[in-house]
């Protein structure tokens, strides 16, 4: 079984839809909790970061951490169509640790 | 944008060559990776280092070697490139202490073995 899972998709939206992309992971040590954006041709680029559980909230996006479901959340309000890439859930146990581990991404298209 | 370099971006070359991929990042960070990406698929770690001098072997069984001569070059060499190399490769690097969580990634290099 994976430590992450993530529904690679893809995902199809309309201009303005609100977006809810999603990770269930199964190792209960995690507390650090990652969003990349991938662009096509680049490198993953960190959008968000919580710690625990709880919700963080920068601009359209918010992230939700669900630590007791082992559930994690991504929304994406008034999407847009530079939104239109793929995001990756990551997670680490602890600041010191060394290994992230990253879930195979969602594919997002945001249409005009 | 993350001072983070690969080079080359695109690589084809024939079974059986060396060959090296360079990685190279300007932000002082002393943590280094590299990361193997497929279509699909995990980013999976295959070697980092926690500085000058240190490397260590991700989870991912590779053929590939590393070296951290100097904090800014992490450099991932195949002695002998075969067709199961074939696969996207990220460097990232991060620093130590409360922010280590960021990666930085770079663009990435598309290898592709004959």
């Amino acid at each position: 079984q994976k430590e992450v899972e993530q529904d690679p998709g893809p995902l199809s939206v309309p201009e303005g839809a609100i977006v809810s992309l999603n990770c269930t992971y199964s190792n209960s040590a995690f507390q650090y909790f990652m969003w990349y954006r991938q662009y096509s041709r680049k490198g993953p680029e960190l959008l968000m970061y919580t710690y625990s559980s709880g919700n963080k909230e920068d601009g359209r996006f918010t992230a939700q951490v669900d630590k007791s479901s082992k559930y994690i959340s991504l929304f994406i309000r008034d999407s847009q169509p530079s939104d239109s890439a793929t995001y990756l859930c990551a997670m680490i146990p602890n600041m010191g640790g060394f290994k992230t581990i990253f879930g195979a991404g969602t594919r997002l298209f945001v249409k005009a | 944008e993350a001072d983070i370099y690969q080079t080359p971006r695109y690589l084809v070359i024939g079974t059986g060559k060396k060959i090296t991929l360079e990685c190279s990042q300007t932000m002082g960070h002393d943590k280094m990776y590299w990361y193997q990406q497929d279509p699909g698929m995990e980013l999976h770690l295959i070697h980092y280092s926690y500085g000058v001098n240190s490397t260590e072997k991700g989870d991912l069984s590779s053929e590939s070697t590393v070296s951290r001569i100097r904090t800014e070059h992490f450099p991932l060499t195949l002695e002998s490139a075969r067709p199961s190399h074939t696969s996207q490769y990220l460097c990232a690097s991060s620093e130590f202490g409360t922010s280590s969580y960021e990666q930085y990634f770079g663009p990435g290099t598309r290898l592709t073995v004959t």
